[in-house]
């Protein structure tokens, strides 16, 4: 089972900020790696799939990087309604498919 | 506009069963694959299974295996999970998810629904 490990656990910042969560894989999952948001008492929202790839009528200050084992969410100039917590998901050797257990952004 | 609705949750004793339904609309149900996750109160998101279009391939999370069925009916454009043996460890949002693109295995979860509470507790 490959185990996705995200950091920091929380991340205080002000709207404006540039926002950097990190995803690490326990072992090469090539580009195969998903971003989702999630806001209190919602469902996921697909961010960014296959590392770099923005999902429809997602903004474009969210970028995705990364390949192999390490991978990079960017908010670059945060909005009221980024805070939120967010997910990296992997499904290049499955099953399982596996998430990370997750960062908090929070309002600094 | 596509739509995810589940429903069937509700509070059950260990070791009793519940069948999660999601109802879809919007888009061609029979051509996508189909997936399950939860997520326990407080904590992140855990796959529970998937399964392909024409319901022939099934896959589960280990914790659930042989207690879980996922299933399909492409004619009523629903996705179901029967949950047998209940623990209080399966207490959780469960979540119905399509995957992006017809006809693929890709397993991006690109739409999902809002969810059903599923409490198991004497």
């Amino acid at each position: 089972e490959i185990v996705l490990s995200q950091s920091p656990a929380t991340l205080s910042l002000s709207p404006g900020e540039r926002a950097t969560l990190s995803c690490r894989a326990s072992q090469s999952v090539s580009s195969y790696l998903a971003w989702f948001q999630q806001k209190p008492g919602q469902a996921p929202r697909l961010l960014i799939y296959d590392a770099s790839n923005r999902a429809t009528g997602i903004p474009a200050r969210f970028s995705g990087s990364g390949s192999g084992t390490d991978f990079i969410l960017t908010i670059s100039s945060l909005e009221p309604e980024d805070f939120a917590v967010y997910y990296c998901q992997q499904r290049s050797n499955w099953p399982p498919l596996t998430f990370g257990q997750g960062t908090r952004l929070e309002i600094k | 506009e596509e739509q995810l609705v589940e429903s069937g949750g509700g509070l059950v004793q260990p070791g009793g069963s519940l069948t999660l339904s999601c109802a879809a609309s919007g888009f061609t149900f029979s051509s996508h694959w189909m997936t399950w996750v939860r997520q326990a109160p407080g904590k992140g998101l855990e796959w529970v299974a998937s399964i392909k279009q024409d319901g022939s391939d099934k896959y589960y999370v280990d914790s659930v295996k042989g207690r879980f069925t996922i299933s399909r009916d492409n004619a009523k454009n629903s996705l179901y999970l029967q949950m047998n043996s209940l623990r209080a460890e399966d207490t959780a949002v469960y979540y119905c998810a399509k995957v992006y693109l017809p006809y693929s295995s890709n397993q991006i979860f690109d739409y999902w629904g809002q969810g059903t509470l599923v409490t198991v507790s004497s």
